[in-house]
């Protein structure tokens, strides 16, 4: 079955810096790559996603980058301000069938003032 | 707005006692999930459904069992609660065709 790594699993960083969270997945097949935030004490929620048809797509600060034949995919927060600390997980979910994702172990970002 | 509820935000229960936790969702989404965070392992799949009365095991079933009678309602059932099962539960919900997960609050669930 499809196994996701991510790494780091912590990361400090001073305000306006850029930061970056990385994720390998191992099954070909994945075609669907969310991220999701989850600040202390909330539940997760999706910040952005990327489909295996595309290799980078961008929200205002947040980018994520994918590269198929590698197989794996990046988080990139730039210009980062103290409320974007929190955990953020990587997923990946494999074409057809099953829906579930799997998720990595979380990288917990601090963004120091 | 996608509503994920939870029917308890905590709980404490004894060692060996039937525990059910129950997740509710306002988006008529056909799958739901049920999933526990515990430090350093991240998400971890339980059971899945992605119909009503339909189940597959995530992957650590082991020691829970789920029920889906209503499309909006899905249930965590701790047969004999043990002290392993501490955690914090997180239920979700999905439009398959979209892929985007809705989490619920979570129900910190304490096993003495």
């Amino acid at each position: 079955g499809e196994n996701v790594e991510q790494h780091p699993s912590t990361l400090s960083v001073q305000e306006g810096d850029s930061a970056v969270i990385k994720c390998t997945y191992s099954d070909s097949a994945s075609n669907y790559f969310p991220w999701y935030k989850q600040e202390l004490g909330k539940r997760p929620q999706l910040i952005i996603d990327i489909r295996s048809n595309v290799g980078e797509k961008k929200d205002q600060r947040i980018a994520v980058t994918l590269n198929k034949t590698a197989k794996h995919f990046s988080l990139h927060i730039t210009e980062t301000q103290p409320e974007d600390s929190a955990v953020y997980f990587c997923a990946a979910k494999s074409q057809g069938g099953s829906e579930k994702l799997v998720f990595g172990k979380g990288t917990k970002l601090t963004v120091n003032p | 707005d996608v509503k994920v509820t939870q029917s308890s935000r905590y709980l404490v229960k004894r060692t060996g006692e039937k525990v059910f936790l129950e997740c509710v969702q306002d988006m008529d989404h056909e799958n739901m999930f049920w999933y526990r965070q515990d430090p350093g392992l991240g998400l971890r799949l339980i059971y899945f459904s992605y119909d009503v009365k339909m189940k597959e095991k995530g992957d650590i079933p082991e020691g829970y069992s789920v029920s889906r009678e209503k499309k909006e309602r899905f249930s965590l059932i701790l047969e004999s609660a043990s002290t392993n099962q501490t955690s914090m539960y997180l239920c979700a919900s999905a439009d398959g065709a979209v892929g985007e997960q809705y989490f619920g609050p979570g129900t910190r669930l304490t096993v003495t």
